[in-house]
C-alpha cells in the first residue's frame, strides 16, 4: 500500500524559531512531493513542492529538504510566525498518468507569540 | 468566484439516506478531484476526472459512492445508503489541465455527518 508517514503529529514553536516537519515514503515510484497548509475550515493550499532530482528547494521562509536514498523529505519553516499556525500535510504523487496525491497524516503547528 | 466552491458546506443526514455533494471548479480547469478527509487525517483520494470522464476512480471505497461530471465543469459526488463511517469532510480540487506540474486547488469542503 502506498504510504507517506509524517511526524510529529503536533509541534509547538516560539515565534522566530524553526519548525521542522518530517515525512518518509516507501514507494520509489513517487516523483513529486508537495507540502500543503490547511487552516481550520479551509481546504489545503499548496505551499511548496519538490521533485527528486533536487535535494533542496527554498521559497521565502519555507524550505524542503529531500533525501532520495533515505526516502525522506522535510519542511523547514524559518522565523516561524503566529500566522503560520496551521496543519501541514506532506504528500506524494506517483509517476504515470494517475494524478492522485497520497497525503501524510498531518502536523498541527502552533507558533507562540 | 475565483476559487473552488463546494455546496453545501455542511450536511447532516441519517443512516441509510442518499446524499449529493456539489463541486464548482475554477473556471477553465479541466481536471477535477474528490478527496475525503477524516478527522485528524490527511485527505484520501477518491476519484479524478479529466473533462467529463473519470480517469481514475480507484479511490472510491465501494459501489455506494459514485461521481459524475456531465458537462466537464460542475461535479457531483453521490453517496447511497449512507453509513456512519461515511462521516468526513469531502474535499474537491481542480487543476488547469491535469498535468503533473499543475497545482491542485482545493475547495473548503463539505462536512458530512451521518447520524
Amino acid at each position: 500500500q502506498q504510504q507517506v508517514k509524517q511526524s510529529p503529529q503536533s509541534l509547538i514553536v516560539q515565534k522566530g524559531g524553526i519548525s521542522i516537519i518530517n515525512c518518509a515514503y516507501e514507494n520509489t515510484a513517487f516523483d513529486y512531493f508537495p507540502w500543503y497548509q490547511q487552516f481550520p475550515g479551509k481546504g489545503p493550499a499548496l505551499l511548496i513542492a519538490i521533485r527528486p532530482d533536487v535535494s533542496e528547494k527554498k521559497e521565502g521562509r519555507f524550505t524542503i529538504s529531500f533525501n532520495k536514498s533515505a526516502k525522506q523529505f522535510s519542511l523547514h519553516i524559518m522565523d516561524s510566525q503566529p500566522g503560520d499556525s496551521a496543519t501541514y500535510f506532506c504528500a506524494a504523487e506517483i509517476s504515470g498518468s494517475a494524478r492522485q496525491l497520497t497525503f501524510g497524516s498531518g502536523t498541527q503547528l502552533t507558533v507562540l507569540p | 468566484g475565483a476559487g473552488v466552491s463546494q455546496t453545501p458546506s455542511n450536511k447532516v443526514t441519517e443512516k441509510g439516506k442518499y446524499v449529493e455533494l456539489r463541486c464548482d471548479p475554477i473556471s477553465g480547469h479541466t481536471a477535477l478531484y474528490w478527496y475525503r478527509q477524516s478527522l485528524g487525517q490527511g485527505p484520501e483520494f477518491l476519484i479524478y476526472f479529466q473533462g467529463t470522464g473519470a480517469a481514475d476512480d480507484s479511490g472510491l471505497p465501494n459501489d455506494r459512492f459514485f461521481a459524475v461530471r456531465p458537462e466537464g465543469s460542475v461535479s457531483t459526488l453521490k453517496i447511497q445508503r449512507t453509513e456512519r463511517g461515511d462521516s468526513a469532510v469531502y474535499l474537491c480540487a481542480s487543476s488547469l489541465k491535469g498535468f503533473k506540474t499543475d497545482t491542485q486547488y482545493f475547495g473548503p469542503g463539505t462536512r458530512l455527518t451521518v447520524l
